[in-house]
């Protein structure tokens, strides 16, 4: 059964930039897509972006020029960071394995199957 | 703004069915199957419905989603107490290359 362990600092002032990592445990990183997701209060979910294992990473547009996930497979671990926070970045962000493909007239597939707990950041002065 | 539109809250009472709605178009919903995640108070977003009406092991069929066109929707037969929790659609979307939630339905159980 594989589980996500996240962690990253939780207090951050605004400039500052944000942190998280995830660990895959009981699983491998290779053949899967992983995903960071955040939910700012009140508000729905935000997909941020993806990553393979061999580290090729695509982001939300409206957050393209904040974001980065990168991956580490010697240590099992995806990683995000977003730059200059604001009080706007204030969410709980969850990490997500991700089940992905496409299918010619079908479609893209793409949902989240298992989740990291989460982890509150919250963005103050 | 959510891109995809959904009921900020539904009710019912126990025993009833209760359906939630999830409205987009044709880049999203109309062209790529729907996803359901709930989410239950204080915890993370569980994966409720995939590919519009496939139920991961462990889902009770009481959970049943479909999708027509742009709109997909998620029904809940036989609502339980325990069923009190945030329910979000999503899918992948052509012209943002990214995926998309809905804003979320608060699901009350009287």
């Amino acid at each position: 059964q594989v589980q996500l362990q996240q962690w990253g600092a939780g207090l951050l002032k605004p400039s500052e930039t944000l942190s998280l990592t995830c660990a895959v445990d009981g699983g491998s990183l290779s053949a899967y897509y992983w995903t960071w997701i955040r939910l700012p209060p009140g508000k729905g979910l935000e997909w941020l972006g993806e990553i393979t294992h061999s580290g090729s990473a695509k982001y939300s547009p409206s957050l393209k020029s904040r974001v980065t996930v990168t991956v580490d497979t010697s240590k099992n671990e995806f990683s995000l960071k977003v730059t200059s926070v604001t009080a706007a970045d204030t969410a709980v962000y969850y990490c997500a394995r991700v089940q992905r493909w496409s299918l010619p007239g079908r479609g893209s597939y793409y949902y989240m199957d298992v989740w990291g707990k989460g982890a509150t950041v919250t963005v103050a002065s | 703004q959510s891109v995809l539109t959904q009921p900020p809250s539904a009710s019912g009472t126990p025993g009833q069915r209760v359906t939630i709605s999830c409205s987009g178009i044709t880049s999203n919903i109309g062209s790529n199957p729907v996803n359901w995640y709930q989410r239950l108070p204080g915890t993370a977003p569980k994966l409720l419905i995939y590919n519009n009406d496939q139920r991961p092991s462990g889902v009770p069929d009481r959970f049943a989603g479909s999708k027509s066109g742009a709109s997909a929707s998620l029904a809940i037969g036989g609502l339980q107490s325990d069923d009190e929790a945030d329910y979000y659609c999503s899918t992948w979307d052509d012209n943002l290359a990214g995926v998309l939630f809905g804003g979320g339905t608060k699901l009350t159980v009287l």
